[in-house]
């Protein structure tokens, strides 16, 4: 298995509801990442996990909440967003130790709407 | 500052024609240079991943390659297809490896390929 999958395809919540995103990898990749892409804009980083545990940060609002609970998978529990949120939300993992590039596999992403 | 520069930003061309995307790179430390493919509202696909001691390295119709002297890189596509209308994506990892290594992204090159 060589690839990331994320679920949902696609999610549209309103700005109190509580919703999650999931992401999963059966490579044993040991760093996976959280990123948010807007259109025609390049990702940007939001979280790294690294051995199951939060590495980077990068200074995301706390409405965001990252959550590895084992070494495959990924969630992203989202709660009172903005409109402004709306994006496709990837994610990403990788081998930092085996692999001498790190190379990042990205998933299909999930695209998120929030009325 | 780390910034990743591509040109043109858009480009049109006829099936079964050669085109060539050019990326402009300053960012220390220089890890890694790869090139993705973005299909709209999907995630990236690694094309070609560099060191500073690669020149060139190919993945089928897909050939890269960087000049770590002028820290300039290019993407050159052989004799197009339809599917190869996509945002194509140069990204530079940043750092001394590791999962902390940060990727600086492009704004992309949106190719259309017409028949």
């Amino acid at each position: 298995d060589t690839e990331v999958t994320q679920t949902p395809k696609h999610l549209v919540m309103g700005m109190t509801n509580k919703k999650s995103l999931k992401c999963e990898q059966h490579m044993g990749h040991r760093a996976m990442y959280w990123y948010k892409q807007k259109a025609k804009k390049p990702p940007e980083l939001m979280f790294v996990y690294s051995y199951e545990k939060l590495s980077i940060n990068e200074s995301v609002p706390s409405r965001f909440s990252p959550e590895c609970p084992n070494s495959s998978l990924l969630n992203l529990h989202l709660h009172a967003l903005q409109p402004e949120d709306s994006a496709l939300y990837l994610c990403a993992s990788s081998d930092p130790v085996r692999a001498s590039y790190n190379e990042q596999f990205f998933g299909p992403g999930t695209r998120l709407t929030v009325l | 500052k780390n910034q990743v520069e591509q040109s043109p930003q858009s480009l049109i061309i006829l099936e079964g024609k050669n085109c060539t995307l050019q990326c402009n790179y300053t960012v220390s430390p220089f890890s890694n240079l790869r090139w993705y493919k973005q299909d709209t509202g999907r995630g990236p696909v690694s094309l070609t991943i560099m060191t500073f001691s690669e020149n060139t390295k190919s993945n089928g119709r897909y050939t890269a390659t960087l000049d770590a002297d002028t820290k300039q890189s290019s993407l050159h596509i052989t004799a197009s297809q339809l599917s190869d209308s996509a945002s194509y994506i140069c990204v530079v990892s940043a750092g001394y490896g590791g999962a902390t290594n940060k990727l600086i992204f492009g704004t992309g090159t949106l190719l259309a390929v017409q028949p």
